[in-house]
């Protein structure tokens, strides 16, 4: 079945960065786009971008221009996400989400906390 | 953007009560509406798609309407497992939107 399996906590500092992974089985990696989601500590949900593994075409939202990388690695069928520029406002979870059925985020990775403190 | 308004922020509801949550698109997004469950601490599962299709081994009572740019999600019979906080998201426009969520409790 779909797994999509996200790296380990993050605590980081302010402006540093942190990169993210998301390690994709069950299915054919390059043939599904990931999406990258934002929930902030009690809050709702905000889409950040997505990426097309077997292009590396992307689209993002314009709020995280400059501020989200997203890559791929298909050896290993890994999405990445890089979060540059740390402030306390980037401190949330982040999910990675493949599409299904025609819906963007259909399945759901298990979130990664990022924490930005010093 | 395309602004979800969701609503109510917050329900408490008994045992075999029905409820319905309702989304507001600030414009037409053309029955691209997806719903979502999120229990505490879990990630977010979709529960329809299409406004008012419902994703594979989702229970029936729940359910999904439309009417111009309002849908809807209708939990009948509700049971202790439906306590969540549900949220909705457009797909139709870039970038992808979501509703502020509502949190159901269960009395």
């Amino acid at each position: 079945q779909v797994k999509l399996l996200q790296s380990g906590a993050a605590l980081v500092k302010p402006g540093a960065s942190v990169k993210m992974s998301c390690k994709a089985s069950g299915y054919t990696f390059t043939d599904y786009w990931v999406s990258w989601v934002k929930q902030s500590h009690g809050k709702s949900l905000e889409w950040i971008g997505e990426i097309y593994p077997n292009s590396g075409a992307t689209n993002f939202n314009e709020k995280f221009k400059g501020k989200a990388t997203l890559t791929v690695d298909k050896s290993t069928s890994t999405a990445y996400m890089e979060l540059s520029r740390l402030t306390s406002e980037d401190s949330a979870i982040y999910y990675c989400t493949r599409d299904t059925t025609g819906i963007p985020v259909g399945y759901w990775g298990q979130g990664v906390m990022v924490t930005v403190s010093s | 953007d395309i602004q979800m308004t969701q609503s109510p922020a917050s329900l408490s509801a008994s045992l075999g009560e029905t409820v319905t949550i309702e989304c507001l698109a600030s414009e037409d997004i053309y029955s691209n509406l997806a719903w979502y469950q999120q229990k505490p601490g879990k990630s977010p599962q979709l529960l329809i798609y299409d406004a008012s299709s419902l994703q594979d081994g989702v229970p029936s009572r729940f359910s999904g309407s439309e009417s111009g740019t309002q849908y809807s999600l209708e939990i009948n019979s509700l049971q202790s497992e439906d306590a969540a906080t549900y949220f909705c998201q457009q797909h139709h426009d870039y970038p992808y939107t979501f509703g502020a969520g509502t949190k159901l409790e269960l009395k």
